[in-house]
């Protein structure tokens, strides 16, 4: 049963570029949700998707933003990079609204962003 | 206030101890907890969730919840080097959204 899985593994960007982050979630999962870490810290919540819809959005702004694809896989696009969006990048895959349970998050191993 | 806390450590506690870790939480509307360990470089591994008030076990690991005081906690039993990493206790509301504390270290010294 494969697990979440993240690409790219590094990812090294200059301020003002573009970046596409991609997730796969794991097995029977249809909700993906997005975490950016910073060193030190806890995950922040970006965004969550389900259905192929932005189901919930925390405190980031517009320059990020998401998809879902048909069979559940999602993007996070960052615009106009930042050096404070240098971050750990966290993908998490659960079972969606009206499932059994208690939504458990899994994550995915990650992708390190860094800005320069 | 912050909407979890935990106190950022480093926990130290000799191999085979008990380790306690505590998180508090600000929404009384939170309705289930999670408890994530992180190693230095990898990403959370989900060890825990409880969500009705009492103790929830599983082998070593024991969740403690508390909901009018707005309380968990995560007991670690014959704790083990293998243990030492970063505890992430993390809440959910009415929606799918996880909110994470900074997290707890912990060092198990042999």
């Amino acid at each position: 049963d494969a697990g979440v899985t993240q690409s790219p593994t590094h990812l090294i960007k200059t301020r003002g570029q573009q970046v596409t982050l991609r997730c796969s979630p794991k097995s029977g999962h249809d909700t993906v949700s997005w975490y950016q870490q910073a060193l030190g810290q806890g995950p922040q919540f970006i965004f969550q998707y389900y259905e192929e819809e932005e189901r919930q959005r925390g405190n980031f702004p517009d320059r990020f933003s998401g998809h879902q694809f048909p069979n559940y896989s999602s993007e996070l696009n960052v615009n106009a990079l930042l050096l404070g969006d240098s971050a750990l990048y966290l993908c998490a895959s659960s079972l969606g609204q009206g499932s059994m349970g208690y939504n458990e998050q899994f994550f995915g191993p990650g992708t390190r962003l860094t800005v320069l | 206030q912050k909407e979890v806390e935990q106190n950022s450590g480093p926990l130290s506690v000799p191999e085979g101890a008990i380790a306690s870790l505590n998180c508090t939480y600000s929404d009384r509307g939170s309705q289930s907890f999670f408890w994530y360990r992180q190693y230095s470089g990898k990403s959370p591994e989900l060890i825990m969730f409880i969500y009705s008030n009492g103790d929830k076990e599983d082998g070593r690991f024991t969740a403690q919840l508390n909901k009018a005081s707005q309380y968990v906690s995560l007991l670690i039993r014959d704790s083990q080097p293998s243990d030492s990493a970063t505890y992430l206790c993390a809440v959910r509301g009415g929606t799918d959204k996880l909110i994470f504390g900074t997290g707890t270290r912990l060092q198990v010294f042999p």
